[in-house]
């Protein structure tokens, strides 16, 4: 079975750049993560999806900062303008939504890098 | 509010012994789910096992197994026979019954095998 699909694995572009992330989560998985984890501050949950609606955004960033998830197979992420504190692995992950004990599985990650 | 604390920032051990990686946690709640990730070099996060606290018995994964402590909020995974696939950082990370995604984590410890 196909896991959590991200795209790219590794990103560098210049700050100031528009940057987009894209996750296809695994079939029939109705919750989607993403999360940026860096040495500091360790994972942290951005933004969580149930059927394709945003419930917590809480933890974006800043406005620069938007995700969106058109269909139960597609999301993105996208930050315009990047800046360098930017940097980190963001990892997308998908679960079944039926409750607690549903664990979350975790794409492979990208590494965007913003010089 | 929900912590997870891992008191070992690195450990280590001889391949084919026995490792024991600490987990604890705060809460006032009586029914929650706990969680060890493994995140090898590779990036992915593997979920390694969870438990569940209102069963008393310890999980286990073949050679995982967790050590739960209820009443000490105590969450510690045991590595047996560790092999050197099994270096990587681990992360705990809790789960309210109230919440069907929200994942609070712990800051991870990284588990070095020498062979």
């Amino acid at each position: 079975d196909a896991g959590v699909i991200q795209s790219p694995r590794h990103e560098v572009t210049e700050m100031g750049q528009e940057v987009t992330l894209r996750c296809k989560p695994i079939s029939g998985h109705n919750s989607l993560f993403w999360y940026r984890q860096t040495m500091m501050r360790g994972l942290e949950l951005l933004i969580y999806f149930n059927n394709n609606v945003p419930i917590d955004d809480s933890g974006m960033p800043e406005d620069r900062f938007s995700a969106k998830m058109p269909n139960a197979s597609f999301s993105t992420l996208k930050i315009q303008p990047s800046e360098p504190r930017d940097s980190a692995v963001y990892f997308c992950a998908s679960s079944l939504a039926r409750g607690p004990n549903q664990p979350q599985h975790f794409g492979d990650g990208t590494r965007l890098s913003i010089l | 509010a929900q912590t997870v604390t891992q008191s070992q920032p690195e450990m280590s051990v001889q391949e084919a012994e026995t490792v024991t990686l600490s987990c604890t946690y705060d809460t006032s709640e009586s029914d929650y789910y706990l969680f060890w990730y493994k995140q090898p070099p590779s990036r992915q996060m593997i979920l390694v096992i969870r438990q569940e606290a209102y069963k008393q018995q310890n999980a286990t994964e073949n050679r995982f197994s967790v050590n739960f402590q209820k009443a000490a909020k105590s969450f510690s995974l045991k590595i047996s026979d560790s092999q050197l696939g099994d270096a990587a950082m681990y992360f705990c990370a809790y789960r309210s019954m109230d919440s069907n995604y929200q994942l609070i984590w712990g800051a991870g410890t990284k588990l070095i095998i020498k062979p």
